[in-house]
């Protein structure tokens, strides 16, 4: 069965330095998204990118972040000068369509440690 | 504010019982999504309704879109069902931003 992935499972970084979290979706799927979970807190919405554009993003997501899709396969989430406060589980997900119509697929996760 | 709420926050059960799990919503939504995360973290889709009930083995969920109200029912639990469920719904008709519930922790003793 088709499944989301991404890499890596676990990054470690240093306050102030650029990460790139990637993710490959489904590959018929159409919409994609962003999600990040801290440690003990709810699941929150970072992007939604549709078209090769973002087609909603949430107060989170600041000209810190920033997505892309450069070729027709990876997704990826680029967070330029990390803070502490970033230290979180990433979820990339994926959807044939949009979501009050279908269902999403998540990728397994990356816990990204800012130190 | 809008908000996804979800009842109980942790539920303990034994093998075999019938466990249901509440969620309630402050604005119209198009449809609601219920999730189940495991122990290690991943993230899997359990539904997807607009209207009505969904059944999927031993699972089955409710929405009444009037009360602004679902249910996720496991019906005959079992320990491996011990993950915590969360309800999501993109608050409004026209949008893909996904509200999250803060979950629900079952665990299943045997």
């Amino acid at each position: 069965e088709p499944e989301v992935t991404q890499t890596p499972s676990h990054q470690v970084t240093q306050m102030g330095q650029e990460v790139i979290l990637r993710c490959v979706p489904i590959s018929n799927h159409l919409y994609f998204y962003w999600y990040r979970q801290i440690l003990g807190q709810k699941v929150e919405f970072l992007v939604s990118f549709y078209n090769n554009e973002i087609s909603e993003k949430s107060e989170i997501f600041d000209d810190q972040f920033s997505v892309e899709r450069p070729d027709g396969s990876n997704f990826t989430l680029k967070i330029r000068s990390t803070k502490l406060e970033d230290s979180a589980m990433y979820f990339c997900a994926s959807s044939k369509g949009q979501i009050k119509t279908y269902e999403q697929y998540f990728g397994p996760g990356t816990r990204l440690t800012v130190t | 504010k809008n908000e996804v709420e979800q009842s109980p926050q942790n539920l303990t059960a034994q093998e075999g019982e019938f466990i249901t799990i509440n969620c309630s919503y402050s604005v119209g939504i198009s449809a609601l999504h219920w999730l189940q995360q495991h122990p290690g973290g991943g993230i899997v889709s359990l539904f997807m309704l607009s209207s009505g009930k969904k059944k999927h083995g031993r699972l089955i969920a409710t929405i009444n879109i009037q009360e602004k109200h679902s249910s996720l029912h496991i019906t005959a639990s079992h320990p491996r069902d011990s993950a915590v469920y969360i309800c999501a719904g993109p608050l409004g008709y026209n949008t893909d931003k996904l509200i999250f519930g803060t979950g629900t922790r079952l665990q299943v003793f045997p």
